[in-house]
């Protein structure tokens, strides 16, 4: 089993609409959670941390089940500029686990 | 601050040669540095992780000799992929994490595309 599992997607949505990811992992001593954003052919850039309170930044909003052992991004009035693949990412035994990724592509 | 810098950008060589990846973090010091490699479609996979004038710790499965990793200052660290082969090709990425900060918190080059024929 993966340490940590996202739906490869794609996502198709238009401009918008309000879309979700899910992420599941297996760690349950996972101590930190973090979504990432990846552009193609570039490097991740930290999109927001994840917390069991959930947190919320703008458009974007994240939030923590430990108790299912999964982690959940929210996408509020998406934008083009909001195509990407986006990565969940915990951390465990001091080093940060990537997910494979889900691609989001937003259409006009 | 906090900026990472990588060279070559790409780089496309013949099989049985050895290239060699340069991180550099440009206005901090990086007592400890990443690299990463990602296959298409693939997650980022930890190759090592190198702390400044020790050896580096290499994961599971990374053959050391292969990868080799130099962490010989606080601002440079260089992965030598030797007698590369065509299942060597890959994006490898480095990052770096500023000295007394989170493990958490890394940095990351904008990344090497190698291509090996």
């Amino acid at each position: 089993r993966k340490e940590v599992e996202q739906d490869p997607g794609p996502f198709n949505v238009p401009e918008g609409a309000t879309v979700a990811f899910n992420c599941t992992y297996s760690n349950s001593a996972s101590q930190s959670f973090f979504w990432y954003r990846q552009d193609c052919r570039k490097e991740p850039k930290l999109l927001m941390s994840v917390y069991s309170s959930g947190n919320e930044d703008g458009r974007f909003t994240a939030q923590l089940n430990r108790a299912s052992q999964y982690i959940s991004l929210l996408i509020r009035d998406s934008k083009l500029s909001d195509s990407a693949t986006y990565l969940c990412v915990e951390t465990g035994f001091q080093k940060l686990v990537f997910g494979t990724g889900t691609r989001l592509l937003v259409s006009p | 601050g906090a900026v990472v810098s990588q060279h070559p950008s790409r780089v496309i060589c013949k099989s049985g040669t050895s290239v060699k990846i340069e991180c550099r973090s440009l206005d901090f010091q990086a007592t400890t540095m990443f690299w990463y490699r990602q296959f298409p479609k693939q997650s980022l996979m930890l190759m090592a992780t190198s702390n400044e004038g020790s050896k580096a710790t290499y994961e599971q499965g990374v053959e050391k000799d292969k990868f080799l990793i130099n962490h010989a200052s606080l601002t440079l660290s260089t992965l030598t992929v030797t007698s590369a082969h065509p299942e060597d090709s890959s994006f490898y990425i480095c990052s770096a994490r500023k000295g007394g900060g989170s493990y958490n918190e890394q940095f990351f080059g904008p990344g090497t595309r190698l291509t090996v024929l």
